[in-house]
């Protein structure tokens, strides 16, 4: 199985910061690279799809960037929103695993 | 615009089993696959497995095989997850999700989950 790794497992953070959070996963994906948001209570929602390409009314505040096994999921200027567990998925193969989460606090 | 709906949450015995339904609408059916992940409360998410509703082909998660089955109804958009031999660790939200990708496998949209819990 493709493990992916996330860090931080959490981070504190304000209104307005940069927040960036990275994944890796034990061999290439190539850009088969997916990122979620999950917030309390709620089902995932699909923020990023390969490695890169903003999901569909999803604000451009989110950006994707990598390939292969290093990848980084970027939030320019958080919004009270955006206070959530964030997970990465790689689909290149299966099992689909996803890594552990990063929980992003007050 | 594609809406998935689950049937509500489940308290169950050990050694029993669950089948957990979810209604697909606002789109074709049978054209992607869906998926079922899990959550373990304050846990990550796991796959556990799909099924292409056109054709009705199965794939599993190693960790679920033997214990799981996905199964679908064309006639009422509507796919069955079945968890067998159920024990206290099976007590997780459960997710269906479809694939809206072509080969590359993400998950959009997801349905709201469906509690399970197993307690004697």
């Amino acid at each position: 199985d493709i493990q992916m790794t996330q860090s931080p497992s959490s981070l504190s953070a304000s209104v307005g910061d940069r927040v960036t959070i990275t994944c890796r996963a034990s061999e290439s994906v190539n850009t088969f690279l997916n990122w979620y948001r999950q917030k309390p209570g709620k089902a995932p929602q699909l923020l990023i799809f390969a490695a890169t390409s903003l999901q569909r009314g999803v604000p451009s505040r989110f950006t994707g960037s990598g390939l292969g096994t290093h990848f980084t999921l970027t939030i320019s200027g958080l919004q009270p929103e955006d206070f959530a567990t964030y997970y990465c998925q790689q689909g290149s193969r299966t099992p689909y695993t996803f890594g552990q989460g990063t929980k992003v606090e007050i | 615009q594609a809406l998935l709906v689950q049937s509500g949450a489940e308290l169950k015995k050990p050694g029993t089993s669950v089948k957990v339904s979810c209604q697909a609408s606002g789109y074709t059916f049978s054209s992607f696959p869906l998926h079922w992940v899990r959550q373990a409360p304050g846990q990550g998410l796991a796959w556990m497995g799909l099924i292409d509703p056109s054709s009705g082909d199965t794939t599993y998660a190693q960790s679920f095989r033997g214990r799981i089955t996905v199964t679908r109804d064309k006639s009422t958009s509507t796919v069955y997850m079945e968890l067998d031999s159920l024990r206290s660790e099976d007590t997780a939200f459960y997710y269906c999700a479809r694939d809206p990708s072509n080969h590359a496998t993400w998950f959009d949209p997801w349905g709201q989950g469906t509690l399970v819990t197993v307690s004697s």
